[in-house]
């Protein structure tokens, strides 16, 4: 079993509908999670993160973590075509940030 | 704040052949990753430093890749003799702390291909 896994998609949507971006990991002591965006031939940017149960808000972006179920989520509302990238989901396990292998998204007008 | 600087932005070699890369992390940031991204797959880490130590170098391939970063500040990672498989992005992170809830700050990495 992989430590990080996501659909490597892609993921099409609508402009102005809500992305929903999924990832699950298989280490119950990971303490933080995160979530970057990396464009064709770019480096990662880091969008969210989150530590907490439950939901955490920044502008367009929700990330949502449920511990029990190993689960993180990233929720994009509104979305552009500018949003259309390869999003990574990253847990932290023992001080190291391990990688899924990414979600490519497409948002189409 | 200068963000983390890597060099070359790309390099082309032979398989058999050696190459070096450069990274400057982030005034400041004590941690520094190399990680290697193959294309299409997620970053893997292949060493992290805290200050001039070697913390994690569990995924390195030693027979072939060394890394080093002597002063604690910039590093360069090595790969001798290189091979077709190693043909990826290279990226370099730094952190303020090891396990930093900010999560890690990439440079714009090197992107070498073996032929």
């Amino acid at each position: 079993q992989k430590e990080v896994e996501q659909n490597s998609g892609p993921l099409s949507v609508p402009e102005g509908a809500i992305a929903s971006l999924n990832c699950t990991y298989s280490d119950r002591g990971s303490q933080s999670f995160f979530w970057y965006r990396q464009y064709s031939g770019k480096s990662p940017e880091l969008i969210m993160f989150i530590y907490s149960n439950g939901d955490k808000e920044d502008g367009r972006f929700t990330a949502q973590l449920n511990k029990a179920s190993q689960y993180v989520s990233l929720l994009i509302r509104d979305s552009q075509p500018s949003d259309s990238a390869t999003y990574l989901c990253a847990v932290h396990n023992t001080d190291k940030l391990i990688f899924g292998t990414g979600t490519r998204l497409q948002v189409f007008p | 704040e200068a963000g983390v600087a890597q060099s070359p932005r790309y390099k082309i070699i032979e398989k058999r052949q050696s190459v070096a890369f450069w990274c400057n992390p982030i005034s400041g940031h004590a941690t520094l990753y190399w990680y290697q991204q193959i294309l299409g797959q997620g970053p893997k880490l292949l060493i992290q430093f805290q200050n001039n130590g070697v913390v994690d170098d569990s995924q390195l391939p030693k027979d072939r890749f060394s890394a080093e970063r002597l002063k604690g500040v910039d590093s360069t990672l090595k790969i001798q003799p290189a091979k077709l498989e190693d043909s990826a992005v290279y990226l370099c992170a730094s952190s303020l702390v090891p396990g930093s809830i900010y999560g890690y700050t990439f440079g714009s990495g090197t992107r070498l291909t073996v032929v």
